[in-house]
């Protein structure tokens, strides 16, 4: 298996909603990541998780709650998000902290 | 804040042309650089990675490094329309052990 998913494909939600992403990988790489990325703009790094611990937080608000209960999987938890919060939420992995990064597909996020 | 310079384009190139996207970065101790290509309304996708000066080929896609100058460059030879994408630059901050993204360059190939 070579490739990370991601799952919904697409999220509408409302403000007062609480919803998760999650992202999934058995590739064996040990770092994973949560990105955001608004329309043409580059993705914009959120989390960092290097061996299921969090090891880079770019000072994101704590509406968003990342998870990384095993190496496989990653979830990003969302509560009481702002209609600006809506964008295209990757997920990527890599082999470790600082190798290429693959990315998984996205969820596509609209909040109302 | 280190940076990572790319013309946004777009960059328009007629079918079996060579095209030549390029790359700046300011972090002089950077090893690592990316190259990925993302079609609208997709994700990123890695096309190409390349640590040393030089030239690393890899199909149609050719990747050049200078790390004097802080350069990094992709060439696609014999462009086809379904390369028409966002080429996205990617330079490894070697401090921060993550990726700082260009903004992109839109490239067209015309049929």
């Amino acid at each position: 298996d070579t490739e990370v998913t991601q799952t919904p494909k697409h999220l509408v939600m409302g403000m007062t909603n609480k919803k998760s992403l999650k992202c999934e990988q058995h590739m064996g790489h040990r770092a994973m990541y949560w990105y955001k990325q608004k329309a043409k703009k580059p993705p914009e790094l959120m989390f960092v998780y290097s061996y299921e611990k969090l090891s880079i937080n770019e000072s994101v608000p704590s509406r968003f709650s990342p998870e990384c209960p095993n190496s496989s999987l990653l979830n990003l938890h969302l509560h009481a998000l702002q209609p600006e919060d809506s964008a295209l939420y990757l997920c990527a992995s890599s082999p470790l902290r600082g190798d290429e990064q693959f990315f998984g597909p996205g969820t596509r996020l609209t909040v109302l | 804040q280190k940076e990572v310079e790319q013309n946004s384009g777009p960059l328009s190139v007629p079918e079996g042309a060579i095209a030549s996207l390029n790359c700046t970065y300011s972090d002089r101790v950077s090893q690592s650089f990316f190259w990925y290509r993302q079609y609208s309304g997709k994700s990123p996708e890695l096309i190409m990675s390349i640590y040393s000066n030089g030239d690393k080929e890899d199909g149609r896609f050719t990747a050049q490094l200078n790390k004097a100058s802080q350069y990094v460059s992709l060439l696609i030879r014999d462009s086809q329309p379904s390369d028409s994408a966002t080429y996205l630059c990617a330079v490894k901050e070697e401090y921060g052990n993550k990726l700082v993204f260009g903004a992109g360059t839109i490239l067209r190939v015309k049929s």
